[in-house]
């Protein structure tokens, strides 16, 4: 069985500044998917960015970007030039490929706080 | 555009009572759809997922059930609630490969 794990339940960080948010995974296949999702305090869960595990090349999307290392499992996200609104707790997420039925594991979550 | 509704946002419901909380998706066909639990300050737990019309996979043995009547219509419920079923539920849709699920706002159920 697949398992997320993250070890920050909570971390701060200065207006402007960067900050990274560890995830690693447990899983025995070779392909699949990863997501960080974000859930502000409206509780709505709002995709971040993805990745495929197939591609070398870590996605970013804008002031996010990910650092996904295949070998060690894991797949740490670093939000750069932080804002009030990135204030959330950040989810990371598993999904297998094969027998896909687009069941997403998540790990227990970060809470982020970003301060003025 | 794909959207989903999920209803109601708040309930606050006795023990013992019945529960029923509905969620459709708008734009789409044939979606897969899931129901996630999420305790005060934790992650989410998948309870139910469904392929198709009728086909239910239940991912925890639990005090709930669900249902999916319609194509784009997926129901969580209950017969008698319990204090443990407490918490922020979220109904989410997905339509394939390389795709990630996209969730309803959620319902906070309160059960006193």
């Amino acid at each position: 069985a697949q398992t997320v794990t993250q070890s920050q339940p909570e971390m701060s960080v200065q207006e402007a500044e960067t900050v990274t948010l560890s995830c690693t995974y447990d899983t025995s296949e070779n392909n699949y998917y990863l997501f960080w999702y974000k859930q502000p305090p409206s509780r709505q869960m709002i995709l971040v960015i993805r990745q495929e595990a197939y591609k070398q090349q870590n996605a970013t999307e804008n002031r996010f970007s990910v650092n996904f290392q295949k070998a060690a499992k894991s797949f740490s996200l670093k939000i750069s030039d932080s804002q009030l609104g990135d204030t959330a707790m950040y989810f990371c997420a598993f999904m297998k490929e094969t027998g896909n039925t687009g069941k997403l594991i998540f790990g227990q979550g970060t809470t982020l706080q970003v301060k003025p | 555009s794909q959207t989903i509704h999920q209803w109601p946002a708040t309930l606050v419901q006795p023990v013992g009572s019945p529960l029923s909380l509905e969620c459709t998706v708008e734009g789409t066909s044939n979606p897969n759809l899931y129901w996630y639990r999420q305790a005060a300050g934790r992650g989410l737990q998948l309870l139910f997922y469904s392929v198709g019309i009728g086909q239910i996979s239940s991912e925890v043995p639990q005090n709930l059930s669900a249902s999916r009547p319609q194509d784009r219509q997926f129901i969580l419920s209950s017969k008698k609630l319990l204090l443990s079923d407490s918490g922020f539920y979220l109904c989410a849709w997905w339509t394939g490969y390389n795709s990630p699920l996209h969730f309803g706002n959620g319902t906070r159920l309160t059960v006193t």
